[in-house]
């Protein structure tokens, strides 16, 4: 059974800082991995999918990289904004599971 | 604009009662999907469809039931066997196949039990 974690669980830095958020999956057998941005009490809106044949995918100040054989799928912010505080989930698309999710503030 | 919509956006409950909410979708996506989500954890899957009069059970199906009976719609039924109900619930469509296609996700439905 897959099991995804997302380390740490929240994260506070100040404005302009560039950051990693980590998730981790213990099947390397997957589709595709995808990360969602979820602000408190709405739904998760999608920032960026990576299918199993590619190694990273950018938008914006986003990039997201894919390691299977590892395990591990890194979302890096580049000069974080108060705007981007929310929680950041990852979901691995093998049985659908989701990572509970790194919750991010970002300081002015 | 094409997106997912779900009503209502909160919904009380006394014990005993069945809850229908709803999910509607005007994306043409083959695939719906509803997931709870609880303070801390990640979105755990109720159930899900990948085409009309089709579906099958998530991980925490027990005390749920849902319909297909067309493809813009995807209700669930909160029903009283389902012993700790209060949570956030969502529902996501995605086009094609349930492991490939890009998942969108409704605003939610936030239930609770009085």
């Amino acid at each position: 059974k897959q099991e995804v974690t997302q380390i740490p669980a929240a994260l506070s830095v100040p404005e302009g800082e560039n950051l990693v958020l980590n998730c981790s999956f213990t099947d390397s057998a997957i589709y595709n991995l995808q990360w969602f941005r979820q602000d408190p009490g709405k739904g998760l809106t999608s920032l960026l999918l990576i299918q199993s044949s590619q190694r990273e995918q950018t938008s914006g100040r986003l990039n997201a990289s894919l390691d299977k054989s590892s395990g591990r799928s890194t979302l890096y912010i580049a000069a974080s904004q108060p705007g981007d505080s929310a929680t950041y989930l990852c979901a691995v698309r093998s049985d659908m599971r989701f990572g509970a999710g790194t919750r991010l503030t970002v300081k002015p | 604009d094409g997106g997912i919509t779900q009503s209502p956006k909160y919904l009380f409950r006394k014990e005993g009662q069945n809850v229908t909410l709803s999910c509607e979708q005007n994306l043409n996506h083959d695939a719906m999907y509803w997931y709870r989500q609880d303070p801390g954890q990640g979105l755990r899957l109720i159930y899900y469809s990948q085409i009309v009069n089709d579906f099958q059970k998530g991980d925490i199906a027990e005390g749920y039931s849902v319909s297909r009976e067309k493809k813009e719609s995807f209700p669930l039924t909160v029903t009283s066997a389902q012993k700790n109900p209060t949570a956030f619930y969502l529902c996501a469509s995605s086009p094609g196949d349930r492991n490939t296609g890009e998942l969108f996700f409704g605003e939610g439905s936030r239930l609770t039990v009085l």
